[in-house]
């Protein structure tokens, strides 16, 4: 079963920051933290992930808070190409499988 | 570079008929998963190979679906017989050993209709 627990949907309006929580209360010392994407008809797609600290890239930023029992993907400038299912991903190690759960259903409004 | 190739993209077929679908990894891509992703869920693991030795496959219904990865590069996943049950979109991703199963890089999926 997913370790985490995220809101069904979420709706953003488009030029915005768009701001996806996942809470994993149940994490344990050693667990990453992933974020995947999955766009109408697509495969997923791969986003960012983090252990501890505050991860960046191109696309997104993860915020962990120090407990890590929660986190948030911030997308920065939402577009209406953002629009997609964002799944929050606990793993045990960077080897170990990750199990998706339903996810959070992200609509950009324009 | 390129990314993962699946084929066929769509199937239709009756309950009871054979099917079969194609996936070629990302090149130096040592591990290969199947997942298979029903309306309204997220993607479920069937199996995952490790070059072409299997590393899990505790949730594959074995009396009607088998897989195989022979040189440790494309591979195959098969229903047979296929019961209507099984309409599903069949995702095959795979991974670098460098970067680990975490980041996993998708194909685009074949959506399986079973009539």
């Amino acid at each position: 079963d997913a370790k985490t627990t995220q809101p069904t949907s979420m709706d953003c309006a488009e030029g915005r920051a768009a701001n996806l929580p996942c809470n994993h209360s149940t994490i344990s010392g050693n667990e990453y933290v992933y974020w995947y994407r999955q766009i109408h008809s697509q495969g997923p797609q791969y986003i960012i992930h983090g252990l501890k600290n505050n991860e960046t890239n191109e696309m997104a930023s993860l915020i962990i808070t120090e407990d890590r029992k929660s986190s948030t993907l911030i997308l920065p400038h939402a577009t209406l190409r953002d629009t997609a299912v964002y799944y929050c991903i606990v793993t045990y190690s960077r080897d170990d499988k990750i199990i998706f759960g339903k996810g959070t259903r992200l609509h950009i409004l324009p | 570079e390129a990314g993962v190739a699946q084929s066929p993209r769509y199937k239709i077929i009756e309950k009871r008929q054979s099917v079969a679908f194609w996936c070629n990894p990302i090149s130096g891509h040592a591990t290969l998963y199947w997942y298979q992703q029903i309306l309204g869920q997220g993607p479920k693991l069937l199996i995952q190979f490790q070059n072409n030795g299997v590393v899990d496959d505790s949730q594959l219904p074995k009396d009607r679906f088998s897989a195989e990865r022979l040189k440790g590069v494309d591979s195959t996943l098969k229903i047979q017989p296929a019961k209507l049950e099984d309409s599903a979109v069949y995702l095959c991703a795979s991974s670098f050993p460098s970067r680990g199963a975490g980041t996993q890089y998708f194909g685009p999926g074949t959506r399986l209709l079973v009539l």
